[in-house]
């Protein structure tokens, strides 16, 4: 079946420090992947996505390169700040079309200034 | 509207009742899906809408979950003689159409406590 596993948390960072969450998968056929974040009291919103093998997704800093050799798409950040304080969320849909996302349990990031 | 609305943003009922959360996706979405969120999880699949039919309904847990959405537009979750166990934050999400690369929006969740 499709699953994701993503590191557990909390992780706590202090400013400019240098981001990596963990995300690895498993999927028949070749997925779509994706990392959703959740700031407290909004939304899960779309962070990245990467559709296939080697595709580097980017957004505000972030980035997660699809690796299908490792089946990982690990998040990463250079420098991270106090508003990237978030639930961070990485999913595949697999490549069946209409087939929902599978998500991950979700990594808790808190960054002190 | 702007946005995946959902109502109530919070919802507490008593063990055995009938609870209805209703979510509205962005204008012109055709594709409606539901998730739920229990505390430290990540959000699981319930059911997701093409137009008005139910395309796919396996993640429903059991038949005491029901949802519709007659007109293609606004879906509403039905939950009968609710459990504990119901209690999470449900989740809707829309996107302008299925598909493997289509983005998904949504909406802020109504957590139904059950008590």
């Amino acid at each position: 079946g499709n699953s994701v596993t993503q590191m557990e948390g909390p992780v706590t960072l202090s400013e400019e420090a240098f981001l990596t969450i963990n995300c690895t998968y498993t999927a028949t056929g070749y997925p779509s992947l994706f990392w959703y974040v959740q700031y407290p009291g909004e939304g899960l919103q779309l962070l990245l996505k990467a559709t296939k093998a080697d595709d580097k997704g980017s957004n505000k800093g972030f980035e997660a390169t699809y690796r299908k050799e490792t089946t990982s798409f690990h998040l990463e950040k250079g420098s991270v700040q106090v508003s990237d304080s978030a639930v961070y969320f990485c999913a595949l849909n697999p490549n069946s079309g209409n087939t929902p996302l599978v998500f991950g349990k979700g990594t808790r990031l808190s960054v002190i200034a | 509207g702007a946005g995946v609305s959902q109502t109530p943003s919070n919802k507490v009922t008593e063990k055995g009742k009938y609870v209805e959360l209703r979510c509205d996706p962005i204008s012109g979405h055709t594709a409606l899906y539901w998730y739920r969120q229990s505390l430290g999880q990540g959000p699981e699949f319930l059911i997701y809408f093409q137009g008005t039919g139910a395309a796919d309904d396996s993640g429903l847990p059991n038949d005491r979950f029901f949802a519709v959405r007659p007109e293609g537009s606004v879906s509403t979750l039905k939950i009968q003689r609710t459990e504990r166990g119901d209690s999470a934050v449900y989740l809707c999400a829309s996107s302008l159409r299925p598909g493997q690369n289509t983005e998904a929006f949504f909406g802020q969740g109504t957590r139904l406590t059950v008590v």
